[in-house]
Parts: structure tokens; sequence; C-alpha cells
């Protein structure tokens, strides 16, 4: 089966830009994740989809960050405008159910000057 | 609240040598616990679990055992190869399956020949 895709692989931009972020989970997988993985840290979750509703946004820093999930299959994550501690790789993952095991993307490298 | 502690890295060994990656965790509840994968250039994967006390996980001779008294969850190869050369990650989710994902900060492990 196809993995997670996500694009683009790297991303440069400067501070106070914005930039996207696109995620096609694995057919048919119902739940879908962003996480955040600052260089030496793990990943931290910053949203939970469960098809098209929002499950957990806690961690996610609503004044600059927002993600959707149209029709409950692709995703997108924009930053708004972005600093330079938004620097960091951004991983999705899906799962074929709330409780499946998840399947990560290769993430998006982001790099704020 | 949930956390994840990690044997800091960058661990270097020998091919055939024996390794073990000590991982540690806090948690409400009794959560599943996890090692994840990413080879270079790759995303995570997920290389074995457990989801309740006393359990085992085993994957391409890797082994963790969940300890709930020393609330532990190590890795350890009996013999290492240079296609292992990866960074581990330790994580915990508190539901049955693999939902939200709290990580360790990552082990670098370099094998070499």
């Amino acid at each position: 089966e196809a993995g997670v895709a996500q694009s683009p692989r790297y991303k440069i931009i400067e501070k106070r830009q914005s930039v996207a972020f696109w995620c096609n989970p694995i057919s048919g997988h119902a739940t879908l994740y962003w996480y955040q993985q600052i260089l030496g840290q793990g990943p931290k979750l910053l949203i939970q989809f469960q098809n098209n509703g929002v499950v957990d946004d806690s961690q996610l820093p609503k004044d600059r960050f927002s993600a959707e999930r149209l029709k409950g299959v692709d995703s997108t994550l924009k930053i708004q405008p972005a600093k330079l501690e938004d620097s960091a790789v951004y991983l999705c993952a899906s799962s074929l159910e709330y409780n499946s095991p998840l399947h990560f993307g290769n993430g998006t490298r982001l790099t704020v000057t | 609240g949930n956390s994840v502690t990690q044997m800091e890295g960058p661990v270097t060994l020998s091919e055939e040598a024996f390794l073990t990656i000590n991982c540690t965790y806090t948690a409400t509840g009794y959560p599943s616990l996890f090692w994840y994968v990413q080879y270079p250039g790759e995303g995570l994967q997920l290389l074995l679990k457990a989801t309740k006390a006393d359990d085992k996980g085993s994957n391409k001779g890797f082994e963790a055992t969940y300890r709930k008294e020393t609330t532990s969850f190590h890795l350890e190869k009996g013999s290492v190869q240079v296609s292992d050369s990866a960074v581990y990650f330790c994580a915990l989710s508190e539901a049955t399956g693999a939902n939200n994902l709290f990580f360790g900060t990552g082990t670098r492990l370099t094998v070499i020949p």
C-alpha cells in the first residue's frame, strides 16, 4: 500500500512569512495527526483529526497555526506568521481507526530565517 | 502527566555488539509502550510495542519488556548490524492502540563495521 505522502520535503522562509504543508494519508485511514519535531526533541502532537473533525488540538498554537482536513482525506497545516522557533520537521501520520497503529510520512523540514 | 525519558545518545557500537537503550516513563493509568525507529531519510516506523505489564514486544531481533514495577521499557538487541544505524524513539500512549503518542527525545545509534 502507498504510504503517507507529505509535501514539500523542505521549505525555507523568512520570519513573519506564511507557509503551508500538505499531507495525503493512507487510503481509508480515518485518523490523521500532525506532529512537530524540533531538532533534538521527540515529536509532539499538534492536532488530531477523526475523519474531518478535530479530536485534539490542545497543543496547537492557534494564534499562528491552523489546520484543516476537508472531506476527511487530505490535510493542510498552515503557519502565519512564522517565527524562528517554528523551525522543525512537521510530521503527518495516519491510522485506520482511532486506536490503530500510526503510519508516519517522511516529514517536511521547515527552516525559518 | 505523561512523559518519556530516554537514554542520551549518540551511541556508537561495533557490529555484533549487544545493544541496550534505556527508556523510563511516567503516566497516569496503564499506557501502551512503543519503540519507533527512524532510518536516515525515512519516516518513523513502528519497531515493536507492548500493551500491558510483563508483555514483551519483539521485531527484527529487537526486544523490549514492559516493566510496570520499574516503569521501564528498555530496548535490547543481542547482535547489532550496520543496517540498524538509526534514531530510536521510545513512546507511550494512554490508549490500547497507538492514539496520541508521547515521545522521548530519541537515541541515535551508529553501528560501525
